[in-house]
């Protein structure tokens, strides 16, 4: 079955520290590859996402590369501010099978930033 | 911009009890979903439901649990006896469609806790 491997958390960074989360998922064929950003108290949110090899996904100065040869898509910022503290998921649907395609995520990395 | 809702944000039940968590997907929007997320661990799916009938589950998703949309706005996770193990965030999304790539917007969440 499919499945997503992200780095164990907790992540903490100073304030404009360059910010780095692995993510690598196993799938078969292509499948579309989402960020996703938990806020504390607040839901998942859409933060990025990539459709098929060598997209890059980008929002909010986060960037993330679909690496096909790798199986990754690994989250990075050049510089987080403390507002970046949250909860980051990693998360794939599949490409093929059907027309409703659920979400799988990675366990979560959690970042704090701190001033 | 349009958001999913859920209510409520917090419900505490006793164990055995019947449970509905109640979420407004976004008006437009034809697919909808169900996750959970038990304390550290990972969010999982449960449902997926479209055109009035569940499209896919998963293994959680036994004959206690149902969904329903009663009405044009609503869609509803019923649990009918809950069990210790239910106490989760639960949450609620939707898509505009069923194609590859196509992202789900989240609800906030409800955080059942089962005595």
């Amino acid at each position: 079955g499919n499945s997503v491997t992200q780095m164990e958390g907790p992540v903490t960074l100073s304030e404009e520290a360059f910010l780095t989360i692995n993510c690598t998922y196993t799938a078969t064929g292509y499948p579309s590859l989402f960020w996703y950003v938990q806020y504390p108290g607040e839901g998942l949110q859409l933060l990025l996402k990539a459709t098929k090899a060598d997209d890059k996904g980008s929002n909010k100065g986060f960037e993330a590369t679909y690496r096909k040869e790798t199986t990754s898509f690994h989250l990075e910022k050049g510089s987080v501010q403390v507002s970046d503290s949250a909860v980051y998921f990693c998360a794939l649907t599949p490409n093929s099978g059907g027309s409703n395609y659920k979400l799988t995520f990675g366990k979560g990395t959690l970042l704090t930033v701190n001033p | 911009e349009p958001e999913v809702t859920q209510t409520p944000s917090h419900q505490v039940t006793q164990m055995g009890q019947e449970v509905i968590l109640r979420c407004v997907p976004i008006s437009n929007h034809l697919y909808f979903y169900w996750y959970r997320q038990i304390l550290g661990q990972k969010v999982e799916f449960l449902v997926s439901f479209y055109n009035n009938e569940i499209s896919e589950k998963s293994e959680i998703f036994d004959d206690q649990f149902s969904v329903e949309r009663p009405d044009g706005s609503n869609f509803t996770l019923k649990i009918r006896s809950t069990k210790l193990e239910d106490s989760a965030m639960y949450f609620c999304a939707s898509s505009a469609s069923g194609l590859a790539g196509q992202p789900q917007h989240f609800g906030d969440g409800t955080r059942l806790s089962i005595l």
